[in-house]
């Protein structure tokens, strides 16, 4: 399994944009990069999957080098609800069929907003 | 409907207690999982079952026992408990178990072993 590594924490303002960035050097062919928000107390929440270049949707967008060792999660003008902890993770399809299936959450970036 | 309901919400139990967690969905989905996240941590996969089979035991002690009784529903049967397992237990459904599909996860029940 490909694993990651993120910013232990960031902070940012209301109306900023902002980036984290996440390295995944292993990452191997069939591997998708996949972004969860989670508050305290309540469970993950995904937020955008991409595999190359660029993703965006109504919340966030994903960018992806060609070399697929990092990826950046932009999110456009945070608010004081934006406040969570972020995880990136790398998974595969190679046993999809199969009976395996795993996401690994590495620690995450605490993203603070401030007003 | 995308929503995964757990209960209890939280739950306190003494070392010598038997009590079980509940997880459901209704998403059609195939594959369930149990996570377990301490304070401060990420979440750490247990268990993951697809199509009614268990695929996965991350090694996790045997006073887990976790039990798949329909595609709707996951239950984990607590027994004989250490403090040391307090901690936000997360429930988890996908349409498959590839690596790559999103996970919907349920609000969690926080444990306290006294």
């Amino acid at each position: 399994l490909a694993k990651t590594t993120q910013p232990i924490s960031m902070d940012s303002y209301e109306g900023q944009e902002v980036n984290i960035t996440c390295s995944h050097n292993n990452i191997a062919t069939n591997d998708y990069i996949t972004w969860y928000q989670q508050f305290p107390s309540q469970g993950p929440r995904f937020i955008i999957q991409g595999y190359k270049t660029k993703v965006t949707n109504e919340v966030a967008s994903l960018f992806i080098p060609a070399d697929r060792k990092s990826s950046t999660l932009s999110l456009p003008r945070v608010s004081l609800s934006d406040t969570a902890v972020y995880y990136c993770l790398v998974g595969d399809n190679s046993d999809r069929g199969s009976t395996l299936g795993r996401l690994y959450f590495g620690r995450g970036t605490q993203l603070t907003v401030w007003p | 409907d995308t929503e995964v309901t757990q209960t209890p919400k939280h739950l306190v139990m003494g070392m010598t207690n038997k009590k079980s967690l509940k997880c459901e969905q209704h998403m059609g989905h195939r594959a369930m999982y149990w996570y377990k996240q301490k304070a401060k941590k990420p979440p750490e996969l247990m268990f993951v079952y697809s199509y009614e089979k268990l695929s996965i035991n991350e090694s996790v002690p045997s006073r887990f026992s976790p039990e798949c009784p329909n595609s709707s529903l996951l239950n984990l049967h607590l027994h004989a408990l250490q403090p040391e397992d307090s901690a936000l237990y997360l429930c988890a459904s996908s349409q498959d178990s590839g690596g790559y599909e999103t996970q919907y996860f349920g609000p969690g029940t926080r444990l306290l072993v006294l």
